[in-house]
């Protein structure tokens, strides 16, 4: 157990919808990542906060956004689904501030836009 | 081309062979991470590196910073090492990059 944890585990909605994924890291930790994992393009890097504030972005779409919140949980929200936004998404946990020297994965979001 | 290569994409062993994976790169990172993700889908932490060589029981990383080079090996494999290996490094902006992974699959 990483100590971090994802909701919810499963989420299956429509194409068009919009949802919530929420993350909490480890307790101290002030770095939460954002990851998506589809089939074709393997695990990708989309966001990176640390104590609240925005560090650094990846491929994230801009139907995709992600805040962090005063007591540190993280939530990504993503907008209009299209059916290839399908895919496991991962946070990840970190005491740094940047150059990814500790990753703590929570177990995932599995969504499935139909 | 990807910045982050991983070889070989798949691999099958026997139970007991050594095992090496190989994780080549072209950003000037600060640090390497080895990835373990099994069938479930959990993805763990295996090693990160930003210099030389750690153990951690069966498993060995290494790093070459002047030749961009990593290995992860495998001693004396069993098949509950099978699963997916991901090599990952942020590049200059701390955006990570990652290998597309190497899925392993030792036989019994």
């Amino acid at each position: 157990d990483s100590g971090v944890t994802q909701t919810p585990k499963h989420l299956i909605t429509a194409t068009g919808q919009r949802v919530t994924l929420r993350c909490s890291p480890r307790s101290g930790d002030l770095s939460v990542y954002w990851y998506q994992q589809s089939l074709d393009q393997g695990l990708q890097f989309l966001i990176h906060y640390y104590n609240g504030e925005e560090r650094a972005k990846g491929n994230i779409l801009e139907r995709f956004s992600a805040q962090q919140f005063p007591d540190l949980h993280s939530e990504l929200n993503l907008s209009s689904l299209e059916l290839g936004d399908s895919a496991l998404y991962f946070c990840a946990s970190s005491p740094w501030v940047a150059g990814f020297y500790e990753q703590y994965f929570g177990p995932g979001t599995r969504l499935t836009v139909t | 081309k990807n910045e982050v290569e991983q070889s070989p994409q798949n691999l099958t062993a026997q139970e007991g062979e050594f095992i090496t994976i190989n994780c080549s790169y072209s950003v000037g990172i600060s640090a390497l991470h080895w990835l373990q993700q099994h069938p479930g889908g959990g993805i763990v932490s295996l090693f990160m590196l930003s210099s030389g060589k750690k153990k951690h029981g069966r498993l060995i990383a290494t790093i070459n910073i002047q030749e961009k080079h990593s290995s992860l090996h495998i001693t004396a494999s069993h098949p509950r090492d099978s699963a997916v290996y991901i090599c990952a490094a942020p590049n200059r902006d701390d955006k990570i990059i990652f290998g597309k992974g190497t899925r392993l699959h030792i036989l019994p």
